[in-house]
């Protein structure tokens, strides 16, 4: 069962344009929802994250846009850069209850042509 | 301030073989975390510590077992590995009171054949 739904797979934008990346969730105790980003051969790195209380946060290019009731979120990237080509992952946690673990998305490889 | 370190980079094995991956985080974290990342599957709990001398299993736990001796350490044992447990391992590690803020160590590229 896959608790966390990433789209699209892949994702190709031209430099300047916006990215956007979708995540959908099925667990309503989810209360955490980071971002992280990935560049080959490095672990991935926390980029942004929100709680279901805001309905966006933004911080510099980077947006998250959360919808309790339709229980989705999205990264939005604006102005994409070429140093911004990187695999994606969304991700969710139930960070009040016993359950310490991250559940992630299957990632979404983001190439911004020049 | 190193976070988290994983040893060693790369590794080739026969089907078969054992080995043991070293993980070790400097930032006094209570959480670890085991994953394995492969194309088109994102990335997968393998095995989880809440602690120092506690682990549980994650979602692909099988052929795969862990220990947390030191709460800065925690190793990832293949005892018979197979073609299968070919993958980029990551470990992580997050404050207590968190399910987030992972911090990720760099991978260790494992090629079973």
């Amino acid at each position: 069962q896959q608790q966390v739904k990433q789209s699209p797979q892949s994702l190709i934008v031209q430099k300047g344009g916006i990215s956007i990346i979708n995540c959908a969730y099925e667990n309503t105790a989810f209360d955490y929802f980071p971002w992280y980003q990935q560049f080959p051969g490095k672990g991935p790195a926390l980029l942004i994250a929100i709680r279901p209380d805001v309905s966006e946060k933004k911080e510099g290019r980077f947006t998250i846009s959360f919808n309790k009731s339709a229980k989705q979120f999205s990264l939005h990237i604006m102005d994409s850069q070429p140093g911004d080509s990187a695999t994606y992952f969304c991700a969710a946690s139930n960070s009040g209850g016993s359950n310490y673990k991250l559940t992630f998305g299957k990632g979404t490889l983001l190439t911004v042509n020049p | 301030n190193a976070g988290v370190t994983q040893t060693p980079k790369f590794r080739v094995l026969k089907t078969g073989q054992s080995m043991t991956l070293l993980c070790a985080q400097d930032m006094n974290h209570e959480y670890m975390y085991w994953y394995r990342q492969d194309p088109g599957m994102g990335l997968r709990l393998i095995h989880y510590s809440v602690g120092e001398g506690t682990t549980a299993k994650g979602e692909v736990p099988d052929g795969y077992n862990v220990s947390r001796l030191k709460k800065q350490n925690f190793l990832l044992g293949l005892e018979s590995a197979a073609p299968s447990q070919t993958s980029v391992y990551f470990c992580a590690s997050s404050a207590l009171g968190q399910g987030y803020g992972y911090t990720f160590g760099s991978g260790t590229r494992l090629t079973v054949v």
